[in-house]
């Protein structure tokens, strides 16, 4: 089954306490990205690769960082988390394709979320 | 800046009428247009695209209409069904750029009751 999992779904944490949040995804996707939810402010881009090795800054880097040394795999990493990284987490995937069309609709594939409080 | 913009923060339908929600952007070099659809709990997933060589897209009960000159594209559903109800995201990307990226509008929640 074509997929992007994260883990953990769900984590309480205090400042400072360096965490991960692993994204694996299996469907041999190029791109991957981070976002996250928050209300009344949608999906935020936080980081972006095109592919392995190749990371980029979205909207909202500052705090986080990310790795792609391979393909399937693309943790969000924060070193000193803090209160207002509170929030929900999701890790996306996408062929990265630019062909317009056929072939590639642009479609992300999302995880289910990580719940990320911080203490 | 807010590239993309979707207005209206919630929607109330009845079961059977239809939905329409809408969204406008200010890049004029976006040449492509999703709509992502988002349960409680759940990651968002994939709903229905349009590129901007065209002015319609449709897809069963949704259809995307874009006016690339207002900059406006909205969501149609016809006929709204309960299991609609969920955080709609309108997202916009220039495909032909150098990133390719989406950017995501803030959302609009619908809720279709029976």
């Amino acid at each position: 089954e074509a997929q992007v999992t994260q883990n953990p779904r769900y984590l309480i944490t205090v400042t400072g306490k360096k965490l991960t949040v692993t994204c694996s995804q299996n469907m041999n996707h190029e791109y991957m990205s981070w976002y996250r939810q928050d209300p009344g402010l949608g999906l935020r881009q936080i980081y972006y690769s095109m592919n392995v090795e190749v990371t980029d800054k979205g909207d909202v880097p500052e705090g986080y960082k990310v790795s792609r040394k391979e393909k399937r795999n693309f943790p969000l990493i924060l070193e000193s988390p803090s209160p207002n990284q509170t929030s929900l987490y999701f890790c996306a995937s996408s062929r990265g394709d630019r062909t317009i069309p056929p072939g590639n609709t642009g479609e992300l594939f999302f995880g289910e979320g990580s719940r990320l409080t911080v203490l | 800046d807010q590239q993309v913009k979707q207005n209206s923060p919630s929607l109330s339908v009845q079961e059977g009428r239809i939905s329409i929600l809408n969204c406008d952007y200010t890049n004029s070099m976006f040449d492509y247009f999703l709509w992502y659809k988002k349960y409680p709990a759940e990651g968002p997933t994939f709903l229905i695209s349009i590129s901007s060589i065209k002015d319609k897209n449709e897809d069963g009960r949704f259809t995307v209409f874009l006016n690339k000159s207002a900059k406006h594209l909205s969501l149609h559903i016809v006929p709204s069904q309960p299991g609609d109800s969920a955080v709609y995201f309108c997202a916009a990307s220039d495909y032909g750029g150098s990133q390719g990226n989406l950017i995501f509008g803030k959302g609009t929640k619908l809720s279709v009751k029976p």
